[in-house]
């Protein structure tokens, strides 16, 4: 009964390479989000879709395209991967859109780019 | 800036100690302040959610405060258990995207 799943656990690549994490949620909510976790540990967010529209960009290059094929899908791509990439990278769901409403998280997807 | 500081950074407890973390933010316009704890290599859980008119809210043996004028909050832990141990941040939210600090690292021990 995990609410919000994440694939894969752990992803170890080559620079360059490109490279896709998967994210479901069986919550029934309408937001996901994408955060980066660095190694100091900051949790900042990447991507927010609502109802399968993108509804937050920070500042994220280009490389990184988010896809939400359904509301209970937002997976996210990564091309051409470079070293500073390497962190964890969690999903989040909320029930609404909005800042008020509690994020459910997701276990992590933890990036190393050699 | 939207910013949160968080202190200590780390703390060491004894099982069944108590405990206060302490979280300073500054995000205008705010409107809820989050707990969260997080396990080592897993993803936050929400410990509390309180709006700018409440004033402490209790889940357990956590008991979070919020002091909407001084922008500050703090989280209290009750009897500590080894199972505490774990990171804590402390989000506020406005109508801007959750802004986290880097959080106070609690280890408890037997």
């Amino acid at each position: 009964d995990t609410a919000v799943s994440q694939t894969p656990k752990y992803l170890v690549t080559q620079m360059g390479n490109d490279k896709s994490i998967k994210c479901e949620q069986n919550l029934g909510h309408d937001t996901m989000y994408w955060y980066k976790q660095d190694s100091k540990k900051f949790l900042k967010i990447m991507f927010s879709y609502n109802n399968k529209e993108l509804i937050i960009n920070e500042t994220v290059p280009n490389r990184f395209s988010p896809k939400s094929p359904d509301k209970a899908h937002l997976n996210l791509h990564i091309n051409s991967l470079e070293l500073g990439d390497s962190a964890v990278y969690f999903c989040a769901s909320s029930p609404y859109q909005g800042h008020q409403e509690t994020q459910y998280f997701g276990p992590g997807t933890r990036l190393l780019v050699l | 800036k939207n910013q949160v500081e968080q202190s200590p950074q780390s703390l060491i407890i004894l099982e069944g100690k108590n405990c206060t973390l302490q979280c300073n933010y500054t995000v205008s316009p705010f409107s809820n302040l989050r707990w969260y704890k997080q396990d080592t290599g897993r993803g936050p859980v929400s410990l509390t959610i309180m709006t700018f008119s409440e004033n402490t809210k209790s889940n357990g043996r956590y008991t979070a405060t919020l002091d909407a004028d001084t922008k500050q909050s703090s989280l209290h832990i009750t009897a500590s258990q080894l199972s505490d141990s774990a990171s804590y941040i402390c989000p506020p939210g406005g109508n801007t995207p959750l802004v986290f600090g880097k959080g106070t690292r609690l280890s408890v021990i037997a």
